[in-house]
């Protein structure tokens, strides 16, 4: 069956403008994950959703992050204001019902370039 | 701080021999680890897990071993083949949040 998929898979930004990422979950998965993986590093958590709900954004480094899932599916990643700092591989995960023992699923991945 | 940490970052083996790769945590809350595998423009996909309670997982050529009082797991795979050259990332989570907690990863190469 089909994965996470996110798009698009590449982006590069003028430092300044805003982007929006997409993930489209495994059917039926009700948790959401969105994750930073900067470059040499292992993924960091942002964001997570059951549903439609946020239920932790801790996260999210600044205010110029936000994230948002309004049907319960697909979910939007938005950064406002790019910085050079930004820049990093954005991965969504999903899970079936969001049990801590539950695999997540990994999408491929946005990799965002801010110039 | 890094709550959970992977030293090498990188490890090359032959093929045919064991590869061990290690992982450490400071967080004694952790009570769920996981070892995901990574190839190129690829997201991470799981590839075995250890509750706290055990202190060994097997799943075919793959084996992961947790010693809670030294806060260090490892995976042990045997024999490694060529198609097990990717990163290998070590997660953990506890039960107060669904979110996992990576290292920054061991590439590992099995050369022919």
């Amino acid at each position: 069956g089909a994965g996470v998929s996110q798009s698009p898979r590449y982006k590069v930004a003028k430092r300044g403008q805003d982007v929006a990422l997409r993930c489209d979950p495994i059917s039926g998965h009700v948790s959401l994950f969105w994750y930073q993986q900067a470059l040499g590093q292992g993924p960091e958590f942002l964001t997570y959703f059951q549903n439609e709900a946020q239920l932790d954004k801790s996260g999210l480094p600044s205010d110029r992050f936000f994230a948002e899932r309004p049907e319960g599916s697909v979910s939007t990643l938005k950064i406002q204001r790019t910085q050079q700092e930004d820049s990093a591989v954005y991965l969504c995960a999903t899970s079936l019902t969001g049990r801590m023992t539950e695999t997540q699923y990994f999408g491929p991945g946005t990799r965002l370039l801010v110039l | 701080d890094q709550q959970v940490k992977q030293n090498s970052p990188s490890l090359s083996v032959q093929e045919g021999r064991i590869s061990i790769l290690n992982c450490d945590y400071t967080n004694s809350m952790f009570d769920y680890f996981l070892w995901y595998k990574k190839y190129p423009a690829e997201g991470p996909t799981f590839l075995i897990s250890i509750s706290s309670i055990k202190d060994k997982n097997e799943d075919g050529r793959f084996t992961v071993f947790l010693n809670k009082s030294a806060k260090h797991l490892s995976l042990h795979i045997v024999p490694s083949q060529p198609g097990d050259s990717a990163v290998y990332f070590c997660a953990a989570s506890d039960g107060s949040a669904r979110q996992l907690t990576f290292g920054s990863g061991t590439q590992l190469t099995v050369l022919p």
